[in-house]
């Protein structure tokens, strides 16, 4: 119920293609999807987040799609670049026992050649 | 811009020692969290603090696992006697509100490797 599936497990983009990462939940009771990018050596980092309320959110590149009756969401990274190249993980979250408690993606490894 | 620091970087240890993990979050947040990363694998939830206690905790947080804030700025996360299967990364989160939470992202440090030997 908890489970938050992440696909696919690594991405190869030529550089200005368009990266497509995609996620699926369960728990109806989730209400918030951020998404997180990490490089080597460093914690996740909250790049964009969405309220299932919206259906699309978009910040610079980066754009989260939310279709909430097929319970997906997923993130497109317009004209990526060699800088993008980083593990992105998506998230949702929902109050368990006093906290918001984001449960993770297993993740998504995104290399894009230059 | 302020940000979450943990330490050691890198950690050391044998099976079966205690290790003490610590962090110091960002100073005027109030909920402190603890996610750990096995190498390669997706971050699993260990624990949430709120109020000096903790507030939520996953099947992996056992026993063996507790969090303290000894000094109204430091988190610390012990395993008492470490076993192969912890080592990981070890994150630590602090957010500064619970409500709107959407409008205070869990801020994370870069993480303590735990290797257990």
């Amino acid at each position: 119920q908890q489970q938050v599936k992440q696909s696919p497990q690594s991405l190869i983009v030529q550089k200005g293609g368009i990266s497509i990462i995609n996620c699926a939940y369960e728990n109806t009771a989730f209400d918030y999807f951020p998404w997180y990018q990490q490089f080597p050596g460093k914690g996740p980092a909250l790049l964009i987040a969405i309220r299932p309320d919206v259906s699309e959110k978009k910040e610079g590149r980066f754009t989260i799609s939310f279709n909430k009756s097929a319970k997906q969401f997923s993130l497109h990274i317009m004209d990526s670049q060699p800088g993008d190249s980083a593990t992105y993980f998506c998230a949702a979250s929902a109050l368990s026992g006093g906290s918001y408690i984001p449960t993770f993606g297993r993740g998504t490894s995104l290399i894009v050649h230059p | 811009e302020p940000e979450v620091t943990q330490t050691p970087s890198h950690q050391v240890t044998q099976m079966g020692q205690e290790v003490i993990l610590r962090c110091v979050p960002i100073s005027n947040h109030l909920y402190f969290y603890w996610y750990r990363q096995i190498l390669g694998q997706k971050v699993e939830f260990l624990v949430s603090f709120y109020n000096n206690e903790i507030s939520e905790k996953s099947e992996i947080f056992d026993d063996q696992f507790s969090v303290e804030r000894p000094d109204g700025s430091n988190f610390t996360l012990k395993i008492r006697s470490t076993k192969l299967e912890d080592s990981a990364m070890y994150f630590c989160a602090s957010t500064r509100q619970l409500e709107p939470h959407y409008n205070s992202p869990l801020h994370f440090g870069n993480g303590t490797r735990l290797t257990v030997t």
